[in-house]
């Protein structure tokens, strides 16, 4: 069974920390990865997405890190804000029908001033 | 110039109606598909669809229905509404599987039935 998991579930850090969200999934054979960000009552927002070839990809403060043989990817977030605090997301895509996004249950992230 | 565009923002209807959700995208994308978010905010698959294929995650009763009227619109009809309906649903789209640009979101649709 194909399945994500995101460790830990709720993380607090004072501001000015970097931080670490990990992402597991079972199965290797991946298409890609993607990281997202949900604020409160607020949609997805694509933060880094890692194809399978890829070992990293970064986006500003924002480093995303992928191992598929051990299946886990890293989010590294540098210097964090309070605007970083939010519910952070790792999305596999397993291919198949249609391609099919599997979501891990997210990491909620708050950034204390 | 917003992607993947969804309406209402917010349903609140009573058990028993039957209501939709629009979705529409402007990227261009082949495959749309529409995700559940639950309580506690966990998201998952409901279906999937592009102009050949429409594919459906076997836990979804048959209330629930996808209409197409063309490939950058997916709307969601609900039939008989429960309420074990009430959620977050999103639309979402990709090209070629998501293979290259990864998944576009909208901003979801936070359903109550009472």
């Amino acid at each position: 069974k194909q399945e994500v998991t995101q460790i830990p579930a709720a993380l607090s850090v004072p501001e000015g920390e970097n931080l670490v969200l990990n992402c597991s999934f079972t199965d290797s054979a991946i298409y890609n990865l993607q990281w997202f960000r949900q604020d409160p009552g607020k949609g997805l927002t694509s933060l880094l997405l890692i194809q399978s070839s890829q070992r990293e990809q970064t986006s500003g403060r924002l480093n995303a890190s992928l191992d598929k043989s051990s299946g886990r990817s890293t989010l590294y977030i540098a210097a964090s804000q309070p605007g970083d605090s939010a519910t952070y997301l790792c999305a596999v895509n397993y291919g198949g029908s249609q391609g099919n996004l599997i979501f891990g249950k997210g990491t909620k992230l708050s950034v204390k001033p | 110039d917003t992607a993947v565009s969804q309406t209402p923002k917010y349903l609140v209807t009573q058990m028993g109606n039957d209501k939709s959700i629009k979705c529409e995208q402007n990227l261009g994308h082949d495959t749309m598909y529409w995700y559940k978010q639950d309580s506690k905010k966990f998201l998952k698959i409901m279906f999937s669809y592009n102009n050949k294929e429409l594919i459906i995650n076997e836990t979804v009763p048959n209330r629930f229905s996808p209409k197409s009227p063309d490939k950058a619109h997916l709307n969601l009809h609900i039939n008989s509404l429960e309420l074990g309906d009430s959620a977050v649903y999103f639309c979402a789209s990709s090209q070629n599987f998501g293979r290259g640009y990864g998944y576009t979101f909208g901003s979801g649709t936070r359903l109550t039935v009472v």
